[in-house]
């Protein structure tokens, strides 16, 4: 099956810095979401973006679909940033995102 | 108005017994998941059901056994419990056809078997 890696595992920022989360897939995907599971375990929908860029707020991502790879920038880091980023792929449709490990963000003040 | 909803929040149980967990969704997805996340963070999915019926069966023991009665419904029943499944259960939805939408978490069921 469809391998998801992201990188990297682990990152701890000062407030106000940026960063750049990556997402590398090993097929053809046709649906590409990133996730963030705040320090509740709540997991929330950031975006949905098999291809293109999307930009909300403080937060955009690009996918580049023939080059295997996806990335979420953040921008002007909050501490409310902090918690677990998993990006989530699905080779075709009417499969199930099957989701990367996940990159562990902590923002201090 | 939650969007996808179950319940309950944490369910600690002894090895043995037979648990059941409900979720909700008012999106009018028509695809329901069932994902457990275990205590590295990994998230796997177990189950998914189209209007219904069940597309997507992981390997998953045979005491787990999700229903779905309606396509806004899907419960997950687990027969005699292991100190194994002790882990977060996420139901969640979304819409199946083409690419596929964004998908939507529910706030998670911990359970702790002792």
């Amino acid at each position: 099956g469809i391998q998801v890696e992201q990188s990297p595992p682990d990152l701890i920022l000062q407030e106000g810095a940026n960063s750049t989360l990556r997402c590398n897939f090993s097929d053809s995907v046709n649906n590409l979401q990133w996730f963030h599971q705040n320090p509740w375990g709540q997991l929330i929908n950031l975006f949905y973006i098999p291809s293109g860029t999307k930009q909300n707020g403080r937060l955009s991502a690009t996918t580049v679909a023939t080059e295997r790879y996806s990335l979420l920038y953040i921008s002007s880091s909050q501490t409310t940033d902090s918690g677990v980023y998993f990006c989530a792929v699905s080779e075709q449709a009417g499969t199930a995102l099957i989701f990367g490990k996940g990159t562990t963000l902590s923002v201090s003040s | 108005d939650t969007a996808v909803s179950q319940t309950p929040k944490y369910l600690v149980t002894q090895m043995g017994n037979d648990k059941s967990i409900k979720c909700e969704q008012n999106l009018g997805h028509d695809t329901m998941y069932w994902y457990k996340q275990d205590s590295k963070k990994f998230l796997k999915i177990m189950f998914s059901y189209n209007n219904k019926e069940l597309i997507i069966n992981e390997t998953v023991p045979n005491r787990f056994s999700p229903k779905s009665p309606d396509k806004a419904h899907l419960n997950l029943h687990i027969n005699s419990l292991e100190l194994g499944d002790s882990a977060v259960y996420f139901c969640a939805s979304s819409h199946l056809a083409g690419k596929g939408s964004p998908l939507h978490f529910g706030n998670g069921t911990r359970l702790t078997v002792t």
